[in-house]
């Protein structure tokens, strides 16, 4: 099963756009990325998956390389609501969602 | 209703005693998945069920640990004997199949004193 890298942490200039990277070498073929916010006090929130090609929603966008082993969570106009921590997960084969341990993403005034 | 419920929102129970933590999926969702989040940790699963049957239970950390799910509703999540260690938010997800993302519930914190 694929695992994920992120960076612990990172900070954003409210109303910049706030680009959070994953690493996923080991993907397979049919392996989707999912991204999910979590914060705090509150459950997880879904925010966009994708298998291969760039996705985009009306929270935030998703760019996959071209050989699917990593991608960026773009969030185009970030404001204080989104800090969070922000997961980047691939989905394993029996479907389960394993959490890492995520980016702290904080945006600042 | 709209979203994942989750009962009780809190519960603070004596250590050995025996706690049932309730999820209602959202109608229709045939995946339902169980979590534990300890204070400033990550998410871990514990359990998946497919509609009533459970294919993966490979989280649950002991024995004590035990979940059931009524068909394709309501699944409830039992800590016998529980300890200290249990304390924790317990989160529940359910999705329409298990390839969609999931919906998570608001949790129930659990305090063993």
């Amino acid at each position: 099963d694929a695992k994920t890298t992120q960076p612990p942490s990172m900070d954003c200039a409210e109303g910049r756009a706030a680009n959070l990277p994953c690493n996923h070498s080991t993907i397979s073929g049919n392996e989707y990325v999912y991204w999910y916010r979590q914060i705090h006090s509150q459950g997880p929130q879904y925010i966009i998956h994708g298998l291969k090609n760039n996705e985009t929603n009306e929270m935030a966008s998703l760019i996959i390389t071209e050989d699917r082993k990593s991608s960026t969570l773009i969030l185009p106009h970030a404001t204080l609501r989104d800090t969070a921590v922000y997961y980047c997960i691939v989905r394993d084969r029996s479907g389960k969602l394993i959490f890492g341990q995520g980016t702290e993403l904080s945006v600042k005034p | 209703g709209a979203g994942v419920s989750q009962s009780p929102s809190n519960k603070v129970t004596e250590k050995g005693k025996d706690v049932e933590l309730r999820c209602d999926p959202i109608s229709g969702h045939t995946a339902l998945y169980w979590y534990r989040q300890r204070l400033g940790q990550g998410l871990e699963f514990l359990i998946y069920f497919q509609g009533n049957s459970a294919p993966d239970k490979s989280g649950l950390p002991s024995d004590r640990f035990s979940a059931e799910r009524t068909g394709e509703s309501v699944s409830t999540l039992t800590i016998q004997r529980t300890q200290q260690e249990d304390s924790a938010v317990y989160l529940c997800a359910s999705s329409p199949d298990s390839y969609y993302g999931y919906t998570f519930g608001s949790g129930t914190r659990l305090t063993v004193v």
